[in-house]
């Protein structure tokens, strides 16, 4: 089963724009991450944000955590034509962290 | 990506057919994880090895096989048991902890014709 889903499943945003996707997930967890993935090739890692975290930014992107509502927000900012792609969410449950639990993505494509 | 290797790129297997997709690494990473990915979908966890010649199921490993025999290397066997292998799959490669990324490959285009 998929721990994590993501909202929405599709997004189309013009360039500049910002773009918001959420994250939901089931159970606790020790980290959540973020991936891109390009059509057809393999996920890229984007950014970790640990459980007793709340927010966390990488040049354009905004990761924030709510660990009471189970949820995750990924924000990209001023966005660009070469940020479309699928981007994942993906978790590390708390006792088996080892693994990692990817939810069902959201499609973005950045219109020029 | 980034030292990790899948051949084939595509593949194309006949019914009833066994087939073996490779991932080579060469990061030094313990741990290995082989994903599949539906058109449309998110990636689903098939096997995971934290370590030479030991292995996990993950959510759907029924109709596939691995080995660990070393460490850089986790083949994948899909076989005549799995009934709808058409899909892409993917492996990825972890450093030991918990708070580590994903390195993944390119993946590997399985067909059923």
């Amino acid at each position: 089963s998929q721990q994590g889903e993501e909202d929405p499943q599709a997004l189309s945003i013009q360039e500049g724009e910002n773009a918001t996707m959420n994250c939901s997930y089931k159970t606790s967890i020790n980290n959540l991450q973020w991936y891109r993935q390009n059509s057809g090739r393999g996920l890229v890692h984007l950014i970790l944000i640990r459980s007793n975290e709340r927010e966390k930014h990488s040049g354009r992107l905004r990761v924030t955590l709510d660990t009471s509502k189970k949820s995750s927000s990924l924000l990209i900012t001023a966005s660009r034509a070469a940020d479309t792609a699928s981007y994942f969410c993906a978790t590390a449950p708390s006792g088996s962290a080892r693994q990692l639990t990817f939810g069902s993505g959201t499609q973005l494509t950045v219109l020029p | 990506d980034g030292g990790i290797t899948q051949s084939p790129k595509y593949l194309f297997r006949k019914e009833g057919q066994n087939v073996t997709l490779s991932c080579e690494q060469n990061l030094n990473h313990d741990a290995m994880y082989w994903y599949r990915q539906d058109p449309g979908q998110g990636l689903r966890l098939i096997y995971y090895s934290q370590i030479v010649n030991d292995f996990q199921k993950g959510d759907i490993a029924e109709g596939y096989s691995v080995s660990r025999e070393k460490k850089e290397s986790f083949p994948l066997t899909v076989t005549s048991a799995q009934k709808n292998p058409t899909a892409f799959y993917l492996c990825a490669t972890r450093r030991d902890g918990v708070e580590t990324e994903a390195f993944f490959g390119q993946g590997t285009r399985l067909t059923v014709v």
